[in-house]
């Protein structure tokens, strides 16, 4: 484990369904992120959350809700989810250290939309 | 729009040799880089990160930065089998804050025993 724990580790939903991603951190970091991994793409951020504030939305579709209730939590809520959604999806966390920010990943939540 | 270019390979490299990995980026205000590894099936970890114009060496890897060029690479001395795996190249304008890490698509290594 590398301090930040996402649980589940395999998810399986279909499209109307409505479910929920948790990551939790144990290493005091005050960032907080959601990446989604799909095949042949690059990993792309779909949300931040610094000191539980979120500061950015990367024109993420509405069917993905993030919630930060503190510091050292962080939630992905799906609902009428495609397809194409079907990804990886991976937290992170971050803290500043002399200037520089150090991520840490998850271990990710593997997901099938059927 | 930020851009990490990486060739996505497969670069094939003898055990014992030098691996070689690039990366370029298009966002001149892009501050800190970062190497990460990731095995099939895992989530990328750290390798190396570097911010300053030159070499880093740690280990078996060395880290060199021109943000002139705007390129970035990763050297990984006697290559072992346990380095397979795809090495992501990511970057941060962190003068802005936690604003996330930019990726390329990775290059897949594969180093023949």
């Amino acid at each position: 484990e590398t301090g930040v724990t996402q649980t589940p580790r395999h998810l399986v939903m279909g499209m109307t369904n409505k479910k929920s991603l948790k990551c939790e951190q144990h290493l005091g970091h005050n960032a907080m992120y959601w990446y989604k991994q799909s095949a042949k793409k690059p990993l792309e951020l779909m949300f931040v959350y610094s000191l539980e504030e979120r500061v950015e939305n990367n024109s993420v579709p509405s069917r993905f809700s993030p919630e930060c209730p503190n510091s050292s939590h962080l939630f992905l809520h799906l609902h009428t989810l495609q397809p194409e959604d079907s990804a990886l999806y991976l937290c992170a966390s971050s803290q500043e250290v002399q200037g520089i920010y150090g991520y840490t990943f998850g271990s990710g939540t593997r997901l099938t939309v059927v | 729009q930020k851009e990490v270019e990486q060739n996505s390979g497969p670069l094939s490299v003898p055990e014992g040799a030098i691996a070689s990995l690039n990366c370029t980026y298009s966002d001149r205000g892009s501050q800190s880089f970062f190497w990460y590894r990731q095995y099939s099936g895992k989530s990328p970890e750290l390798i190396m990160f570097i911010y300053s114009n030159g070499d880093k060496e740690d280990g078996r890897f060395t880290a060199q930065l021109n943000k002139a060029s705007q390129y970035v690479s990763l050297l990984i001395r006697d290559s072992q089998p346990s380095d397979s795996a795809t090495y992501l190249c990511a970057v941060n304008t962190a003068g802005g804050g936690a604003d996330g890490l930019t990726f390329g698509k990775g290059t897949h290594l594969i180093i023949q025993p």
